[in-house]
C-alpha cells in the first residue's frame, strides 16, 4: 500500500496566481480529510469528505479556497488567488469510516509559500 | 462543536524518565480519542488510541488513559529516549465519519 499520496511536496507561487494541491487516498478509504498546519494556528481541518461528498466545509477560510473530490481515488484543494497568509503545510488524510479502527492516515504533505 | 486543550506545550526530560501529556476535551459525546507523533518535517502518525468503553490501552512503552467523568485524557511515555523526542497531538471524535479535533501539539525533547 503506498500509503496517501499528494502533490507536490513543494510549492511556491506568487501572490495571486491559482494553487492546486492533489492527493490520492488509500484505495478502500472512503473518507478523505484536508488539514492546514501553522505554527500559530495547529493542525485546522480545512474540509471532508465522505464516499466523495463534502459533509462539512466549515473550516475553509474563505471564498478563495475550494476542494472537490469527484471520485474515490482523486481530490484536489485550490486556491485562487492564493496570499501570502495562505503559506502552511496542506495535509491530506484519509481513514475507512464504519470500521472499528478510526484512526488517519496522512500523507506527506504540502509545503506551500506564497511570496 | 469539540473543543480540546493540551498541555504542556512544552516538555523536557531526561532519557529514561517518564513523560506525561494530558489532554481535555470538550463534547461529552466524544468517543474515540487517538494520539500522533509528528517527527520534524514529517507527517503525523497514529502511535496509540483509546474508546470511550475503555479506561486504559497499553503498546510497550506508551500507554492512554481516559477518564469519561472528567472528559480529560493522557499519553504516557515510559522509559524515554531520544528518538521519542517529537511533538505530539491528541484528537477527539464524536461523529461517525471520525472528524478529528486535534489539540494544539506538545513539543517533548528528550535529552541523552
Amino acid at each position: 500500500d503506498a500509503g496517501v499520496i499528494q502533490s507536490p511536496r513543494h510549492e511556491v507561487t506568487e501572490m495571486g496566481q491559482e494553487v492546486t494541491l492533489r492527493c490520492k487516498p488509500i484505495s478502500g478509504h472512503n473518507s478523505l480529510f484536508w488539514y492546514r498546519q501553522t505554527m500559530m494556528r495547529g493542525l485546522e481541518l480545512l474540509i471532508y469528505f465522505n464516499n466523495n461528498v463534502p459533509i462539512d466545509d466549515s473550516g475553509m477560510p474563505e471564498d478563495r479556497f475550494s476542494a472537490k473530490m469527484p471520485n474515490a481515488s482523486f481530490s484536489t484543494l485550490k486556491i485562487q488567488p492564493s496570499e501570502p497568509r495562505d503559506s502552511a503545510v496542506y495535509f491530506c488524510a484519509s481513514s475507512f469510516a464504519g470500521k472499528g479502527d478510526y484512526g488517519y492516515t496522512f500523507g506527506s504533505g504540502t509545503r506551500l509559500t506564497v511570496v | 462543536g469539540e473543543n480540546v486543550e493540551q498541555h504542556p506545550s512544552t516538555l523536557s526530560v531526561q532519557e529514561g524518565d517518564s513523560a506525561v501529556i494530558k489532554c481535555t476535551y470538550s463534547d461529552s459525546a466524544s468517543n474515540y480519542f487517538p494520539w500522533y507523533k509528528q517527527e520534524l518535517g514529517k507527517r503525523p502518525q497514529l502511535i496509540i488510541d483509546i474508546r470511550s468503553n475503555v479506561g486504559e490501552k497499553k503498546d510497550q512503552r506508551i500507554a492512554v488513559t481516559l477518564n469519561k467523568t472528567a472528559k480529560h485524557f493522557s499519553l504516557h511515555i515510559t522509559e524515554t529516549q531520544p528518538e521519542d523526542s517529537a511533538v505530539y497531538f491528541c484528537a477527539a471524535s464524536s461523529t461517525g465519519f471520525q472528524k478529528l479535533v486535534f489539540g494544539t501539539g506538545t513539543r517533548l525533547l528528550v535529552s541523552p
